[in-house]
């Protein structure tokens, strides 16, 4: 099955851009959904489909893609983004299948 | 309001068996997928595996196929997740989500993503 690598852990300054990486081959072929988990409670949907957000998502979210890595970047980063953001994406070896990736830590200083 | 309402915490020991419940609301539940989504104390998300309601077809993850079960029942939109023997292992919370697949605005590409979750079940197994 496919993998999709994360950074573990990056930290931002307030009102400062950061960008979250997301690697796998399976990105060549399938695009990127991108979830925000606080602790304690349920993941978000914050990004898919390359640079869409849903409704209620703020447009300091966005996203890109290219080649085997995709990405998320908040532009502009608040107090309340710290969090953990997972990727995700279907399977290229499967593509019944999905996987996440391994998740990286957003601290905002 | 659209939304996916899980059923409460649960304590069990190993060997025991489980079903927990995913029951949604506020849309027709047999157009989309529910995935399941597994999440171990301290680690990532785990993707499971999924069910179309209008038909049952599972999916399930080489991690976890033959280990759990997932299944829906459309009568009364709900889906669920079963274990026929615990494990101290499968100490963990356990998400379902609305899996979506959307077609892009060129109508050239598949979206797919999970845009409703619940708010998850823990589930403990003591050995």
């Amino acid at each position: 099955s496919s993998e999709l690598t994360q950074d573990p852990a990056v930290s931002v300054a307030l009102g400062q851009t950061v960008t979250i990486t997301c690697q796998g081959d399976t990105l060549r072929s399938y695009f990127a959904s991108w979830y925000q988990q606080k602790p304690g409670q349920a993941p978000v949907l914050v990004i898919y489909g390359i640079n869409n957000r849903p409704s209620g998502i703020p447009d300091r979210f966005s996203g890109s893609s290219s080649g085997n890595t995709a990405s998320l970047t908040i532009t502009g980063a608040q107090a309340e983004d710290e969090a953990d953001y997972y990727c995700n994406s279907r399977d290229s070896s499967d593509n019944h299948l999905y996987v996440f990736g391994t998740g990286t830590k957003v601290t905002v200083l | 309001e659209v939304q996916l309402v899980q059923s409460g915490t649960e304590v069990k020991r190993s060997g025991e068996s489980l079903t927990i419940s995913c029951k949604g609301s506020g849309y027709s539940f047999t157009n989309y997928w529910i995935t399941w989504v597994r999440q171990m104390p301290g680690k990532g998300l785990e993707w499971m595996g999924k069910i179309d309601p209008s038909d049952s077809y599972t999916t399930y993850s080489p991690s976890f196929q033959g280990h759990v079960t997932i299944s829906a029942d459309r009568s009364i939109s709900s889906a669920y997740l079963q274990w026929s023997s615990l494990k101290a292992s499968d100490t963990a919370i356990y998400y379902c989500a609305r899996h979506v697949r959307k077609t892009s605005s060129s109508n050239y590409y598949y979206y797919y993503f999970m845009d409703v979750w619940g708010k998850g079940t823990t589930v403990t197994v003591s050995s």
